[in-house]
């Protein structure tokens, strides 16, 4: 049973570029989570996402950043015009239904992202 | 919202139990206490979970008080490679878990 899958496992982009993160959930899981971790700090929510709904956005930049989870395919987090601030790993997590009673996340190994 | 606190750091011997303490005074009736752990560079891995009762798996077990105002979790026999950043959180009745800072364990040979 495959865990969620984020690819790619390292990310460099230069500053003003695109970054696209891909987080597959585990399998019959259609919620989403995305956290980010800059250096040395905790884990901070971005976005929850059920499929083809942004559920909670509330840790989300208000620019650059934007987030989907289509009915086919993987969750994409996108980052656009990145700057040396963004650098951090981000981290996909999944579960079957939107309440956590008796039902934990499971989380992915991140994509770390530096921008040069 | 329940809010946790724990201790920043702790030592263990490698091969003694490791006891992890977190207070969360404030956690509501229905409020599952959840612990996960981080170990470098990895993502955050879901250890274990309750409400009300002690609950145990093939990671660890989770005291959790009658008052349910503080739980300990116990990783029986420490190893190496359960040095780790661990987290306990409580689940906010809310749409999303929230990190605190954790207790940074280091086990020691």
């Amino acid at each position: 049973n495959a865990g969620v899958m984020q690819n790619p496992r390292h990310l460099v982009r230069r500053r003003g570029q695109e970054a696209r993160l891909r987080c597959s959930p585990m399998k019959g899981h259609s919620h989403v989570y995305w956290y980010r971790q800059l250096p040395e700090e905790g884990l901070k929510f971005m976005v929850y996402l059920q499929k083809e709904n942004i559920i909670d956005e509330s840790g989300m930049p208000k620019e650059r950043f934007s987030a989907e989870f289509p009915k086919e395919g993987p969750s994409i987090l996108r980052i656009q015009q990145v700057v040396r601030g963004d650098s951090a790993a981000y981290f996909c997590a999944s579960s079957p239904s939107g309440k956590f009673n008796n039902s934990p996340l499971h989380f992915g190994n991140g994509t770390r992202l530096t921008v040069t | 919202d329940a809010k946790t606190t724990q201790p920043p750091s702790m030592d263990c011997a490698e091969g003694r139990a490791a006891n992890l303490p977190c207070n969360h005074s404030t956690i509501s009736g229905n409020e599952y206490v959840y612990w996960y752990r981080q170990i470098h560079s990895q993502g955050p891995q879901y250890i274990i979970h309750g409400l009300k009762n002690n609950e145990t798996n093939e990671m660890a077990s989770l005291i959790i008080t009658e008052d349910r105002k503080s739980s300990t979790l116990i990783l029986p026999h420490a190893t190496l490679r359960d040095t780790a950043v661990y987290y306990c959180i409580g689940d906010h009745n809310t749409d999303k878990l929230i990190f605190g800072t954790g207790t940074r364990l280091q086990v020691f040979p």
